[in-house]
């Protein structure tokens, strides 16, 4: 059963066109949401963690948000270097320490 | 500057040669852990380490072995490998443990053919 859904698969976009990936999740007593980007043939990069409904973080033209049953990753004028695919995860319920358990990705295309 | 180093990066393999892909960090991290990625099937976690000699299994752990006998290093046996472990690889360390108020880093990814 998977406990995040990230939608849509893969987004294309013109550059300067905004717009918003979603993350649901299904875990409950959320001990924290995190949002990686992974760029082709590289390891995931940390970009923000979210631990409670209507905490927000921004880096550069990215604004990540948290409410209690999904996080949107906002996209602010977005430009062709921000192409990668966006990956979000969460410690599974039970209490585990040890492993995120991540979303299957948002592929996001930013033409010139 | 603070990393994890994995290698090779790129493996070409027969079936039931053993390899070992080596993984190592140097922010004296007491968690790592090992994840392969397939298309359609996202991360998935292969085994992790809580420190030195402690060593767990993940939600894929069939076919691989792992061993923790120093704090930096956390290399990932393939006695066996089948066609069915093609993927890629990646291992990871995080200070506290994944999920915690830490971040994982990642390694740069090992691509591993078993033909």
């Amino acid at each position: 059963e998977d406990q995040v859904t990230q939608s849509p698969e893969a987004l294309r976009l013109q550059e300067g066109e905004s717009s918003s990936l979603n993350c649901s999740y299904t875990v409950s007593g959320l001990r924290g949401l995190f949002w990686y980007r992974q760029d082709p043939g590289k390891g995931p990069e940390f970009l923000f963690t979210l631990y409670s409904a209507g905490e927000e973080k921004e880096k550069e033209r990215l604004k990540a948000t948290l409410t209690k049953k999904e996080s949107f990753l906002h996209i602010t004028a977005p430009k062709p270097e921000d192409s990668a695919t966006y990956l979000c995860a969460v410690p599974p319920q039970g209490g585990s320490n040890y492993k995120l358990t991540f979303g299957k990705g948002t592929l996001l295309t930013v033409n010139p | 500057e603070a990393q994890v180093t994995q290698n090779p990066r790129y493996l070409i393999t027969v079936t039931g040669k053993k390899l070992t892909v080596t993984c190592s960090q140097n922010m004296n991290h007491e968690y790592m852990s090992w994840y392969r990625q397939d298309p359609g099937l996202g991360l998935r976690q292969i085994y992790y380490s809580m420190n030195v000699e402690v060593t767990d299994k993940g939600d894929v752990p069939e076919g691989y072995k792992v061993s923790r006998k120093e704090k930096r290093n956390f290399p990932l046996i393939l006695e066996s490998p089948s066609p069915n472990q093609t993927s890629l690889y990646f291992c990871a360390s995080s200070l506290t443990g994944f999920g915690m108020n830490t971040e994982a880093f990642f390694g740069q990814g090992t691509r591993l053919t078993v033909v």
